[in-house]
């Protein structure tokens, strides 16, 4: 069965660090991959995507995530975290036969300190 | 140009009651779909529908009824409610290939007691 696993249930970084989420995923072939991010009380947001091509995707907000097929993993990063970064971030996948169904990991909270 | 709406945005019922959660969507997307969300679980599909008239089940889909009578709305019904329903509902629709990318609402907020 297809899967999608967040490993970090909850992360703390300072403002200005780097921040590195990430996603594993279980899927025989090359899923459509995606990162969205949920802020208090709010819907989610499409932070970036990957379908094809390039490995290494540029999203809004200044995320970036890679793909890895070796390593079945699609990890979200940003160089230095702003306050406003605080939210709950998660990754998805569809399979292309699935009617766009997303498959949902279970979230990572990020937590920014000053 | 709203997106996806959702009405209400916050409800309480009582063990047994029904209700109806109503999604709309104004960019004519074929696809639209219906999520719980609950602590620790990220978002689980209840039902969707890939086009007007048609719906199909989801991962959880015991305990809710959908219709999509109009394309623009996707309608999620509780026939008798339990407290195990209680979560937050998000509706998102979707226009399919070739990027499958969901638009979702600001979610309803269901408690029940």
């Amino acid at each position: 069965a297809q899967s999608v696993t967040q490993p970090d249930i909850h992360i703390t970084v300072s403002e200005g660090a780097s921040l590195e989420l990430r996603c594993n995923y279980s899927y025989g072939a090359t899923p459509y991959l995606f990162w969205y991010v949920q802020s208090p009380g709010q819907g989610l947001q499409l932070l970036l995507k990957y379908f094809s091509g390039d490995t290494l995707v540029q999203g809004i907000k200044g995320f970036e995530a890679e793909f890895k097929r070796s390593q079945s993993s699609f990890n979200l990063r940003k160089p230095s975290v702003h306050w406003s970064d605080a939210a709950e971030y998660f990754c998805a996948v569809v399979r292309g036969d699935s009617w766009g169904k997303l498959q949902f990991g279970a979230g990572t909270q990020v937590v920014v300190t000053p | 140009n709203a997106g996806v709406t959702q009405t209400p945005k916050f409800r309480v019922l009582k063990t047994g009651q029904s209700m109806t959660l109503l999604c709309a969507q104004d960019m004519n997307h074929e696809y639209m779909y219906w999520y719980r969300q609950d602590p620790g679980m990220g978002l689980r599909l209840i039902h969707y529908s890939v086009g007007e008239g048609t719906t199909a089940k989801g991962e959880v889909p015991d305990g809710y009824n959908v219709s999509r009578l109009k394309k623009q709305n996707f309608l999620l019904g509780l026939e008798s409610a339990a407290p195990s329903q209680t979560s937050v509902y998000f509706c998102a629709s979707s226009s399919g290939t070739p990027s499958y990318e969901q638009y979702f609402g600001p979610g309803t907020r269901l408690t029940v007691t």
